[in-house]
């Protein structure tokens, strides 16, 4: 597609409840970065995709998120029994590297809102 | 460690320039990125400087880079309404493979 586009742009749960957020990345990026924008706070890192695979799973806040990515493109991050501390904008993000440059743009979505009530 | 600081809120008359401070503490960033965040939208690139460069100019914006004190700075020109925004600044480590480091974003309010 022409941008990141993510969904739903807005959920509201009920704490214990299980949530899934969907990011379709542009067509022919093979990166794919989800962050976590909370009120007053910068843009935590959550997890990196290269392809399918998932090789730095470091930000994930505990095991109960989970994120695949499948035929290296759409990918679905799943929040299970959701807590209030997780209401926040979930952001996505893919990327292409610059050959000109060496530099790496990603390219953000809208974001996910996400309210734990 | 990696830590990306930046002052949370900027008020500036249109058509004065704004200036956005940040640091950082990564010495190994090769990429260093300012980002801007509209209302309820996503993420925007504004422009980034490549680690060996000090100055990068495009049209109404300027980055400056001081390397040895681990300072960057987004200069806006002419600053407009619709510059309204939060900008956050972002840093690429050399032995990343892509992660950005972003700060909490400066809140810039420009008045009439």
């Amino acid at each position: 597609g022409a941008g990141v586009s993510q969904s739903p742009s807005n959920k509201v749960t009920e704490k214990g409840k299980d949530v899934e957020l969907r990011c379709d990345p542009i067509s022919g990026h093979t990166a794919l970065y989800w962050y976590r924008q909370s009120l007053g706070q910068g843009l935590e890192f959550l997890i990196y995709f290269q392809g399918n695979s998932a090789p730095d799973k470091s930000g994930l806040p505990s095991d109960r998120f989970s994120a695949e990515r499948t035929g290296g493109s759409v990918s679905t991050l799943t929040i299970q029994r959701t807590q209030q501390e997780d209401s926040a904008v979930y952001l996505c993000a893919s990327s292409s590297r610059q050959f000109s440059t060496g530099a790496n743009v990603l390219t953000f979505g809208a974001g996910s809102r996400l309210t734990v009530l | 460690g990696e830590d990306v600081e930046q002052s949370l809120f900027l008020s500036v008359r249109e058509g004065d320039s704004s200036v956005i401070n940040c640091t950082y503490t990564d010495s190994s960033s090769t990429y260093l990125y300012w980002y801007k965040q509209e209302p309820g939208a996503g993420l925007q690139l504004l422009t980034y400087i490549f680690s060996n460069m000090d100055m990068k100019q495009d049209q109404r914006l300027t980055v400056l880079l001081n390397k040895k004190d681990k300072h960057l700075s987004l200069r806006i020109a002419d600053t407009q309404t619709g510059d309204s925004a939060i900008y956050f600044c972002a840093e690429k480590a050399s032995d990343s493979w892509g992660k950005l480091q972003f700060g909490a974003g400066t809140q810039v309010v420009v008045t009439p």
